[in-house]
């Protein structure tokens, strides 16, 4: 499985934007980036995903490079509840792949108020 | 609320002993996953079934074994429990098995932690 590069740890001021990078240089063009985050004393959330063009929810955007060997999630107003760990995950698109999600150990958000 | 329940929320015992951990997902999700997380080894699969079959392995031990039920409920036993099986462990459900059509959200439950003295 390819694998995913994240720094450790990151600080951010809140209200301000967050930009979470990810490198992935030997992803493969099946698979897809997807997002997910571990608030304190939870169980980890879905946050986004994409295979090539940036993508926009209500959460969070993802950017996407071109050669599609790194990304980045980006949280456009960071509040207090978005300080988490944020793991990027590549998970094989075609039908027959395990599904199970392979952890890494994530960048651990810190918002300062 | 993700909407998987997982049960108990605490669980102490003691070493030798055996345990069963319970996980009902999502209405309408056919696939339940079992991960676990300690502090040395981050997040980690298990196992997963889909639909009441076994769909993949993970680093599961011999010690464990799990079950989907009729009801797509899902135990996950562990047994001779021994002191670094102390850890967080989490269920999660998805509709589909795979990763398949670009998109199968993993919806977590809030995990039970599980203290081996």
């Amino acid at each position: 499985d390819a694998k995913t590069t994240q720094p450790n740890s990151m600080e951010s001021n809140e209200e301000e934007p967050v930009h979470l990078p990810c490198n992935h240089s030997t992803i493969s063009g099946t698979d897809y980036i997807h997002w997910y985050r571990q608030l304190p004393s939870q169980g980890p959330e879905y946050v986004i995903h994409g295979l090539t063009s940036n993508v926009n929810n209500r959460m969070a955007s993802l950017a996407i490079a071109e050669d599609r060997k790194s990304s980045t999630l980006i949280l456009h107003r960071a509040t207090l509840r978005d300080a988490a760990v944020y793991y990027c995950i590549l998970r094989k698109g075609y039908g027959g792949s395990q599904g199970n999600l392979i952890f890494g150990k994530g960048t651990k958000l810190s918002v300062k108020p | 609320d993700s909407g998987v329940t997982q049960t108990p929320k605490h669980l102490i015992t003691a070493t030798g002993q055996r345990v069963t951990l319970r996980c009902s997902p999502r209405s309408g999700d056919l696939s339940v996953y079992w991960y676990q997380q300690s502090l040395d080894q981050g997040l980690q699969f298990l196992i997963q079934y889909y639909n009441g079959e076994e769909r993949a392995k993970g680093n599961i031990l011999e010690r464990f074994s799990a079950q989907q039920f009729p009801d797509l409920h899902s135990e996950l036993n562990l047994s001779s429990l021994e002191l670094g099986d102390s850890a967080l462990y989490f269920c999660a459900s998805s509709v589909l098995a795979g990763g398949s059509s670009s998109y199968n959200e993993q919806f977590f439950g809030p995990g039970t932690r599980l203290t081996v003295l």
